[in-house]
């Protein structure tokens, strides 16, 4: 079965300190891959989308993501995280339509 | 200028009302969708329109009818609400004709069924 799973629920991490997000899929073939986050009370704004290519994309932000084919991984990084970043985060497939997984709820702390 | 705007924001409701959520995108995009976002924030597609055509129709009960009177319009019309309808409801838009592009979405409505 096609789906998307984000293994982290809930992740903290201190304001300066790096922050990864783990997204893996299984789908028949490579799918586009997305990084949306969700600030509270929010609508969804696209971080980054991997179509092919160079496998580390930038997105706004100071986000960063690299796809690992061999992993089936999608994981989102960034290498200094500010207050502003608490949020939820997720990862989206699109394979004819766009699924999401589940979301991981990032806190920040100061 | 908001890119994607709803209304209302919030909707509390009794169970059993008939309630409609209206949605419209200054993008000039080709694509629009409903998603529902459930108590622990899962995003599920709902529906998706291309230049007014329905394309994706997910297993939604048919209660729920979306209408796209233009392609920059999609309203959600929900009828006999359940206690089980309350969510977020998001309205998106995207160019692409296929659900592979970038989705913009607007800020959400809040339907609390009582």
């Amino acid at each position: 079965a096609q789906s998307v799973t984000q293994p982290d629920i809930h992740i903290t991490v201190s304001e300066g300190a790096s922050l990864e997000l783990r997204c893996n899929y299984s789908y028949g073939a490579t799918p586009y891959l997305f990084w949306y986050v969700q600030s509270p009370g929010q609508g969804l704004q696209l971080l980054l989308k991997y179509f092919s290519g160079d496998t580390l994309v930038q997105g706004i932000k100071g986000f960063e993501a690299e796809f690992k084919r061999s992993q089936s991984s999608f994981n989102l990084r960034k290498p200094s995280v500010h207050w502003s970043d608490a949020a939820e985060y997720f990862c989206a497939v699109a394979l004819y339509k766009l699924s999401f997984g589940a979301g991981t709820t990032v806190t920040v702390r100061a | 200028d908001t890119a994607v705007s709803q209304t209302p924001k919030y909707l509390v409701t009794q169970m059993g009302n008939d309630k409609s959520i209206k949605c419209e995108q200054n993008l000039g995009h080709d694509t629009m969708y409903w998603y529902k976002q459930d108590s622990k924030k899962f995003l599920k597609i709902m529906f998706s329109y291309n230049n007014k055509e329905l394309i994706i129709n997910e297993t939604v009960p048919n209660r729920f009818s979306p209408k796209s009177p233009d392609k920059a319009h999609l309203n959600l019309h929900i009828n006999s609400l359940e206690l089980g309808d309350s969510a977020v409801y998001f309205c998106a838009s995207s160019q692409a004709s296929v659900d592979t592009g970038e989705l913009f979405f607007g800020e959400g409505s809040r339907l609390t069924v009582l």
